[in-house]
């Protein structure tokens, strides 16, 4: 019931196209739903996130969609770009929960061509 | 502001030796959690403390790790003897006091290579 399933592992797209990341979940007690990006060489740092009281938060050019009913919440990367390649995780947690920890992904490699 | 500082930020040592992580939290963050990360495992949580105190081990893989957080400015991960399946990057993160305070920020990891 902890597990975060992701998918695809990785993607391809092209300078401007969308990249969208899957992610679905089994336990109903999550309600808090990050997004880390990682860069090579770095470590993950936040990018987004979202509380399922909203089936979509947008940030600039990101953008996550939630469907409650399905247990499933999804990144969408419009206008996708060079910089933008990096390792993205999604990850949930109860967010009352002692010490908040973060089920993750098992993460996808995005490389944007320019 | 500094972020989440490890040392050393690449290790090779040899099966058997004693290998020792450190990490320094951002100042006034009470949670620190120890990460690894490994292609095949993807990011596993360790082991967090709250205020300096071990809350959850259940990840530590087994008996050849230990954890400390002597003061709120450090914590070590011990790998005592490591061995080559323990090759991984290890990444320390904390974050702000609350339950609603729920970004972690990371370290920029250890790479641990055991030969």
């Amino acid at each position: 019931q902890q597990q975060v399933k992701q998918s695809p592992q990785s993607l391809i797209v092209q300078k401007g196209g969308i990249s969208i990341i899957n992610c679905a979940y089994e336990n109903t007690a999550f309600d808090y739903f990050p997004w880390y990006q990682q860069f090579p060489g770095k470590g993950p740092a936040l990018l987004i996130a979202i509380r399922p009281d909203v089936s979509e938060k947008k940030e600039g050019r990101f953008t996550i969609s939630f469907n409650k009913s399905a247990k499933q919440f999804s990144l969408h990367i419009m206008d996708s770009q060079p910089g933008d390649s990096a390792t993205y995780f999604c990850a949930a947690t109860p967010i009352k929960a002692a010490g908040n920890k973060l089920t993750f992904g098992g993460g996808t490699r995005v490389l944007v061509k320019p | 502001d500094a972020g989440v500082i490890q040392s050393p930020r690449h290790e090779v040592t040899e099966m058997g030796q004693e290998v020792t992580l450190r990490c320094k939290p951002i100042s006034g963050h009470d949670y620190l959690f120890w990460y690894r990360q490994t292609m095949m495992r993807g990011l596993e949580l360790l082991i967090y403390f709250n205020n300096n105190v071990p809350i959850d081990d259940s990840g530590m893989p087994e008996d050849r790790f230990s954890a400390k957080m002597p003061n709120a400015s450090f914590s070590t991960l011990k790998i005592q003897p490591s061995e080559p399946r323990d090759s991984a990057v290890y990444f320390c993160a904390s974050r702000l006091p609350g339950p609603l305070r729920n970004e972690q920020f990371f370290g920029p990891g250890t790479r641990l290579t055991v030969l």
